[in-house]
């Protein structure tokens, strides 16, 4: 139980172009939804938390008109890098909260993202 | 503000038994995690401690001290197959996971 899908796992695009990342909980709902981004030999750092029905939350430095989060269902949440540019890309990672009310997350298989 | 320390890299043998230290400093605080991660894949859950004490799962021991803000990662009978990056975690209120830097555990035959 408890899976996360992301899609898609691996995107090349250009300089300039938006790019959609799903996280989709499978066998559960997910009120809760945190986005990651993580550049190589590097730690996961937080994005933003995404919240089912209202604003996601962004964390310090992180641009919101750039990554835009949407938690429109309890079972989905999407990520968009507006006008992607070579230093958005990395690799981005969603997780939802697996139990409630203790901090253990499940993660999504990450999607990698290449901007040309 | 939150920070963690954690040893940027380990090395062992086969068979062996590596510990993996961790301290931080948070405001807020509901416990620790730990994660593995092998390279180009996601972070998998192995073990979370809430409250002081030992955790045990199989080969993966967890340990943590809120007084000492320091926990640790016991991993027993090493196999090459542990070699891969592990990270600690603080929780925050609301699910929330602050990730260290990552220790990279290389396992050798």
């Amino acid at each position: 139980g408890a899976v996360v899908s992301q899609h898609p796992s691996w995107v090349i695009c250009k300089s300039g172009t938006s790019v959609k990342i799903e996280c989709r909980s499978l066998d559960f709902q997910a009120t809760t939804m945190f986005w990651y981004r993580q550049f190589p030999k590097q730690s996961l750092m937080l994005m933003a938390t995404s919240n089912e029905g209202s604003k996601a939350t962004y964390e310090q430095g992180v641009e919101k008109d750039k990554f835009l989060i949407n938690h429109a269902s309890l079972t989905l949440s999407t990520l968009t890098v507006t006008s992607a540019h070579p230093e958005d890309s990395s690799f981005y990672i969603c997780s939802a909260l697996r139990v409630p009310g203790a901090n253990v997350l499940t993660f999504g298989a990450g999607s990698r993202l290449t901007v040309l | 503000g939150q920070s963690l320390e954690q040893p940027s890299e380990v090395t062992a043998v086969e068979g062996a038994i590596v510990q993996i230290n961790c301290t931080y400093q948070t405001s807020g605080f509901y416990g620790l995690s730990w994660y593995q991660q092998h390279d180009g894949g996601a972070p998998t859950f192995l073990s979370y401690n809430a409250l002081d004490g030992l955790e045990e799962t199989g080969r993966f021991s967890s340990f943590l001290s809120r007084s000492d803000s320091y926990g640790y990662l016991l991993l027993q009978e090493l196999q090459m197959k542990d070699s891969a990056s592990y990270f600690c975690a603080v929780g925050l209120q609301g699910g929330k996971l602050i990730f260290g830097q990552g220790t990279e555990l290389s396992v050798k035959p």
